[in-house]
């Protein structure tokens, strides 16, 4: 099956400094990358999303860049505020699996007002 | 509703008790998973359902896990004989599309289940 890593595992920030959080995956055939955030005791929420026909996609502050030959992804968060405080996780899914995620193993970020 | 429901949110139950836990998807979402959610990791697959069949539970831990959407809408599982290491949030998510067709999961707040 598909395997996730996802680095680094905590993660703080200076409130309006960058984050990036990596993770690369194992199978070739994985093309979907969404990426999840999780407040304490809250549900994940998908943030953002991207294909594996595209290398990069930008929402506001977040952005994702996909390298598929190197087999990894990025989440980038620019101006970083004290409510991106949370934990987020990326996921890979293969095709023709029901759409089965492989999420890593979650980064805490915590922006330090 | 609005958004997945679970029930219940927090379960106490002693060593060797079954426990039982129920998520109600959006209306209308054809697929629906069981993720098991350890302190500090990422969601693990346990169960995936497409309507009312199950496609694949490969990720249930052992024969003590069982999981049900008879009419395909609410879905219960069911953990048997529990044991300290079943201890989890144990989540569930719904979607609107099935197959090779991936959408945006959308997660229940979680059953949070101790075992003692």
């Amino acid at each position: 099956g598909e395997n996730v890593e996802q680095h680094p595992s905590t993660l703080s920030v200076q409130e309006g400094d960058s984050a990036v959080i990596k993770c690369t995956y194992s199978d070739s055939a994985s093309n979907y990358f969404p990426w999840y955030k999780q407040e304490l005791g809250k549900r994940p929420q998908l943030i953002i999303d991207i294909r594996s026909n595209v290398g990069e996609k930008k929402d506001q502050r977040i952005a994702v860049t996909l390298n598929k030959t190197a087999k990894h992804f990025s989440l980038h968060i620019t101006e970083t505020q004290p409510e991106d405080s949370a934990v987020y996780f990326c996921a890979a899914i293969r095709p023709n699996t029901g759409n089965q995620f492989y999420f890593g193993t979650g980064t805490s970020l915590t922006v330090i007002p | 509703g609005a958004g997945v429901s679970q029930s219940p949110r927090y379960k106490v139950a002693k060593r060797g008790q079954d426990v039982a836990l129920r998520c109600d998807p959006i209306s209308g979402h054809v697929s629906l998973f069981w993720y098991q959610q350890a302190l500090g990791q990422g969601p693990e697959f346990l169960t995936y359902f497409q309507n009312e069949a199950q496609l694949d539970k490969s990720g249930l831990p052992s024969d003590r896990f069982f999981a049900e959407r008879p009419e395909g809408s609410v879905s219960t599982l069911k953990i048997q004989r529990t044991q300290q290491e079943d201890s989890a949030v144990y989540l569930c998510a719904s979607s609107s599309q099935a197959g090779v067709n991936t959408g945006e999961l959308f997660f229940g707040e979680g059953s949070r289940l101790t075992v003692l």
